[in-house]
């Protein structure tokens, strides 16, 4: 299977952990992207990166959140001193070019849940 | 404010039924993206529409756009249980390269 896998699929900590998400994209891929989903929404922007830059960072991504693509290929979302809050699914997704239109393959995503 | 707003929001009719659900928008896309997305999974990508006006089918799925780039629709022909999910429409700003996303119509096809 060659499309984007996410680890670990569920993760549940205690308030103030903190919690680090891995996404692998599709290894031609060189768009990154996270967004985060809540029940019966749909998937909000947090960041993305064209190979290992870091082009965009939504105004949802408090400064507890960083995201790190260091070699341009796997990327990590760390969220510190997790709130209730960030109770969500965090999705990855890769683009294999700039044009949004060539669409993106989306990872299973990685559901937090912060007690 | 929602940039995408998707109608309606949730949707349950009969198998064989044809239904159509909408994506609007008062701000002009360089393309719309309709992905399905099941319980537990990521978005799947459906289609990708860029030009206004254009008109794209996938079998029972006939997807539009509208001639000022603002809105688009899905129609489905004959619903079947199979395509019970949430279906989300997904736009890209001029001058950005990013999309965003709509809150989704949940669709529930009863047997």
């Amino acid at each position: 299977d060659t499309g984007v896998s996410q680890d670990p699929r569920h993760k549940i900590t205690k308030r103030g952990q903190n919690v680090t998400f891995r996404c692998d994209p599709i290894s031609e891929h060189n768009r990154l992207y996270w967004y985060r989903q809540t029940l019966g929404q749909g998937p909000e922007f947090l960041t993305y990166f064209q190979n290992e830059a870091q082009l965009e960072k939504s105004r949802l991504l408090s400064d507890r959140f960083s995201a790190e693509r260091p070699k341009g290929s796997f990327s990590t979302l760390e969220i510190q001193r997790t709130e209730q809050g960030d109770s969500a699914m965090y999705l990855c997704a890769s683009s294999p070019g700039s044009k949004a239109e060539s669409g993106y393959t989306f990872g299973s995503g990685t559901r937090l849940t912060v007690v | 404010t929602q940039l995408l707003e998707q109608s309606p929001q949730f949707l349950s009719i009969q198998e064989g039924e044809n239904l159509t659900v909408y994506c609007n928008s008062s701000s002009v896309f360089s393309s719309l993206q309709w992905y399905r997305q099941e319980p537990g999974e990521g978005p799947v990508l459906l289609v990708t529409v860029v030009t206004g006006g254009e008109v794209k089918k996938l079998k029972r799925l006939t997807f539009q756009f509208g001639d000022a780039r603002k809105d688009s629709s899905l129609h489905i022909t004959a619903a079947q249980p199979g395509d019970t999910g949430l279906y989300l429409c997904a736009g890209a700003l001029y001058r950005d390269d990013k999309i965003i996303f709509g809150k989704g119509t949940r669709l529930h096809i009863l047997p």
